[in-house]
């Protein structure tokens, strides 16, 4: 398998500009986890979705930022509009949570999309 | 509330052991992962513990204490290689079961 795939890896933008990162769930994972990690605020989980259905988005900064699955393999994190702050590595994690839960769900992330917004 | 502690940084020699311990307050524990990062990388996962005593993979061990909200991370015959950040991150039902991840560990390796 090739792992969970994100897009683009580096991404430069000014202020003001939308920004839209990508992710490829691994093929039969059914959870999806977006992470932020900064040095000042270290790894931040931002929303997971189950099953394509957001579960906790409270860790979302505010309403420029939005995500969707438009499909169980594929998620996007969108900023618009996008400001410095902003600038940080930003992951996505994938796992396979079985029907009724139980235990720790190994998450499995992606390289990362190192954002830096001007 | 919850909260979580680990060493910022401990630094070894490169064929030692090194114990990064790990302290946590949460409601509702349930599990405690450990990951590890490289610089530049992203976090992969190391071992988990629901129950206590230890779990060993390899050169990596990790252990857990429920009683005492207590972790540790073992690593022996330490390589270059294992320099990196090392994140404990408990699930618990605060946490809507999800991992909580503090700032890490940065294990500095000498040789």
């Amino acid at each position: 398998d090739a792992g969970v795939i994100q897009s683009p890896r580096h991404e430069v933008t000014e202020m003001g500009q939308e920004v839209t990162l990508r992710c490829k769930l691994i093929s039969g994972h059914n959870s999806l986890f977006w992470y932020r990690q900064t040095m000042m605020r270290g790894l931040e989980l931002l929303i997971y979705f189950n099953n394509n259905v957001p579960i906790d988005d409270s860790g979302m900064p505010e309403d420029r930022f939005s995500a969707k699955m438009p499909n169980a393999s594929f998620s996007t994190l969108k900023i618009q509009p996008s400001e410095p702050r902003d600038s940080a590595v930003y992951f996505c994690a994938s796992s396979f949570s079985p029907p009724g839960g139980g235990g720790v769900d190994t998450q499995y992330f992606g390289p990362g999309t190192r954002l830096t917004v001007l | 509330g919850q909260s979580l502690e680990q060493p910022s940084e401990v630094t070894a020699v490169e064929g030692a052991i090194v114990q990064i311990n790990c302290t946590y307050q949460t409601s509702g524990f349930y599990g405690l992962s450990w990951y590890q990062q490289h610089d530049g990388g992203a976090p992969t996962f190391l071992s988990y513990n629901a129950l206590d005593g230890l779990e060993e993979t390899g050169r990596f061990s990790s252990f857990l204490s429920r009683s005492d909200s207590y972790g540790y991370l073992l690593l022996q015959e330490l390589q270059m290689k294992d320099s990196a950040s090392y994140f404990c991150a408990p699930e618990a039902m605060d946490s809507n079961y999800q991992l909580i991840w503090g700032a890490g560990t940065k294990l500095i390796i000498k040789p």
